[in-house]
């Protein structure tokens, strides 16, 4: 198994700014997700980072608002950039374990944006 | 594409049993079972590779019809522990994103 260190798990922020989250994995991974949840929803995905290269983004999210890195296999961060309320959520990072393709994830960071 | 789950929400009491079901509209290459409980990370129950195949995990099993491109979890003899929401995820191919149902909130009373 693997287990995911977020941080950090919460923050208050100021519109108009920018936030990075940090996430690391203890063990090899194959694939590194960020997720976005709000409150009493499902997970939405964001992009998948990978490694050394650009990530990969889903329909609704560019790079510009949410740049994500990945410089090795156990790390990453996301940046959510130029808030809003709108951005105010929980943003999970999952991480894909070698043997069973499972996901795990990290505890979440929670974000408001005032 | 989003998979569809239902039903959307579920009371049980102890030890009743409940379905949950998942359905997609492409075809899939898997389906993940994930329980999360309030506050916390979602957790893997189980992950179902091959049409037709079906797992076990203690009193919760699930099954997976590849040609209808459907997945069931089965929760037996419910216990208070397994309160929480369920979500299915699904892959297209092997080693995919996954992409996760609306879910199901469980709530198992005394």
């Amino acid at each position: 198994s693997a287990v995911i260190s977020q941080k950090p798990s919460r923050d208050i922020c100021q519109r108009g700014t920018s936030l990075t989250i940090q996430c690391q994995v203890d063990s090899q991974v194959t694939m590194m997700f960020w997720y976005r949840q709000q409150p009493g929803q499902s997970l939405t995905l964001i992009a998948t980072a990978n490694q050394g290269s650009e990530a990969t983004y889903e329909s609704g999210f560019v790079i510009d608002k949410f740049p994500i890195s990945r410089p090795n296999l156990t790390f990453s961060t996301l940046t959510v950039s130029n808030m809003s309320p709108e951005d105010s959520s929980i943003y999970l990072c999952s991480a894909r374990g070698q043997l069973t393709g499972e996901l795990f994830f990290g505890e979440g960071s929670r974000l408001t944006v005032l | 594409q989003q998979p569809v789950q239902s039903p959307q929400a579920v009371i049980l009491r102890e030890g009743e049993d409940a379905v949950i079901n998942c359905s997609s509209s492409k075809a899939l290459y898997s389906v993940h079972w994930y329980r999360q409980k309030h506050g916390e990370a979602p957790v893997f129950l189980m992950i179902l590779l091959k049409g037709g195949e079906q797992k076990g995990h203690d009193k919760i099993s699930a099954s997976f019809n590849e040609k209808k491109q459907q997945s069931s979890l089965y929760l037996t003899a419910s216990q208070l522990s397994y309160s929480g929401t369920y979500f299915c995820g699904t892959e297209k191919t092997s080693y995919d994103k996954v992409i996760f149902g609306p879910g199901t909130s469980l709530s198992v009373i005394p």
